[in-house]
């Protein structure tokens, strides 16, 4: 029962573009969301998250928006660096937390 | 230096070898977690332990066993395994359950395990 969605395997943007990454997830009792990523041969690192109360947070860069009654959420990424290239993991979470396959993000120079 | 440490880093073991993967965290987190990642698929949570006691079994085969001896350390023992087991093994801790749904965990870099 896969309750977290990532239907986009891979995305490739320019650099200084924007970068959108979608999750959709089927269980409304997650009360959290958050996105990770990931490097080759490192762990997942924590990125950001948003509480189910509310529909946008933003840290530097990154944003995440939150549509509920869709639930939905997408991950924004402005400007977009060579840097940011990784898979990128949404998860949500209620007593545990349940992860997204993941999007692979490519920026190119 | 992520602040969870796992070893090995590889692991080739055949189907009746028995191993272990280790896992160490010196955060004071009191929640720590296996996951299981295969090919394209979603991060699968496998066990979750509190405190040092196993709240979670999310249905996983006997053939995985974990061991929590204290709140810094996490096992997880391998025996007779079979080739689709084969993955990246990843462990993780939070300062408690319900915080690191709130605040991310915080993952080691993973065992990449092949079974032959």
């Amino acid at each position: 029962d896969q309750q977290v969605k990532q239907n986009s395997p891979s995305l490739s943007v320019q650099e200084g573009r924007i970068s959108i990454l979608n999750c959709d997830y089927t269980n409304s009792m997650f009360d959290y969301f958050l996105w990770y990523k990931k490097y080759p041969a490192e762990g997942p690192t924590f990125l950001i998250s948003i509480s189910s109360i509310k529909d946008k947070n933003e840290d530097g860069r990154f944003t995440v928006f939150l549509n509920k009654s869709a639930k939905h959420l997408s991950l924004h990424i402005v400007p977009s660096q060579p840097g940011d290239s990784a898979v990128y993991f949404c998860a949500a979470s209620a007593d545990d937390m349940r992860f997204g396959a993941g999007t692979r993000l490519t920026v190119k120079p | 230096e992520t602040g969870v440490t796992q070893t090995p880093r590889h692991l080739v073991m055949g189907m009746t070898n028995k191993k272990s993967l280790k896992c160490e965290q010196h955060l004071g987190h009191n929640a720590m977690y296996w996951y299981k990642q295969s090919a394209k698929k979603p991060l699968e949570l496998m066990f979750v332990y509190s405190l040092e006691e196993r709240v979670e079994n999310n249905s996983v085969p006997s053939r995985f066993s974990p061991e929590c001896p204290n709140s810094s350390h996490l096992f997880l023992h391998l025996h007779t395994l079979q080739p689709e087991d084969s993955a990246l093994y990843l462990c993780a801790s939070s300062q408690d359950r319900r915080t690191g749904g709130i605040y991310g965990y915080t993952f080691g870099s993973g065992t990449r395990l092949t079974v032959v």
